[in-house]
């Protein structure tokens, strides 16, 4: 069965820091990732995808992620972090010949002004 | 921790039946929860915002005769999908925030075939 892991559970920078999250994935076969944000008291919004093609994806808000299938990883980068930055980050991988989706436990971001 | 779970894990019906999934916190209350289909080949899409005492919020394109969502108390929300077709096949899957909302926790999904 797929899993999704998150290794960071909370992660603490100030503005304009570089960020990179790690996600890494257990599965043999094809996979479709994503990365979700979920900001306080909202629900989650998709950030990018990963489906097939150009292993580096570029999402919303500056944020790009990096599929690199011999390390089972999709790691989300930024290089300058805002405030408005602050939210709750999930990993998630699907398999396409199944629907379902499975989300890492997340990764709770807090940008110090 | 905090676990949300869902019932059933997997459903076949018939076209034009009723299906009614259960999405419940198991030791913590949830005065709001969010349903999510997964579309095959595309990320999640919230459907819909379920609020305890209160109607769910539908997001637009979401037909809310045919989704009925009800949060019956603070740990049970249920998503009916009324005389469903084979076009509502998909994944449901439900979330509810943590205390304070330090966290969502996800539902480990439902699948829904239709026949």
């Amino acid at each position: 069965a797929q899993s999704v892991s998150q290794h960071n559970h909370h992660v603490i920078l100030s503005e304009a820091a570089s960020l990179e999250l790690g996600c890494n994935y257990s599965y043999g076969g094809t996979v479709n990732l994503f990365w979700y944000v979920q900001y306080p008291g909202q629900h989650l919004q998709l950030l990018l995808k990963y489906f097939s093609g150009d292993p580096l994806v570029k999402g919303i808000k500056g944020f790009e992620a990096e599929f690199i299938k011999s390390k089972f990883s999709f790691n989300l980068r930024k290089p300058s972090v805002q405030w408005s930055d602050t939210a709750e980050y999930f990993c998630a991988v699907s398999v396409p010949e199944d629907d379902k989706i499975i989300f890492g436990k997340g990764t709770r971001l807090h940008i110090l002004p | 921790g905090a676990v949300v779970s869902q019932h059933p894990s997997r459903v076949i019906c018939k076209s034009g039946t009723s299906v009614k999934i259960e999405c419940r916190s198991l030791d913590f209350q949830a005065t709001t929860m969010f349903w999510y289909r997964q579309f095959p080949k595309q990320s999640l899409m919230l459907m819909a915002t379920s609020n305890e005492g209160s109607k769910a919020t539908y997001e637009q394109g979401v037909e809310k005769d045919k989704f009925l969502i009800n949060h019956a108390s603070l740990t049970l929300s249920t998503l009916t999908v009324t005389s469903a077709h084979p076009e509502d096949s998909s994944f449901y899957i439900c979330s509810a925030p943590g205390l304070a909302g330090e966290t969502q926790y996800f539902g480990p999904g439902t699948r829904l075939l239709v026949l």
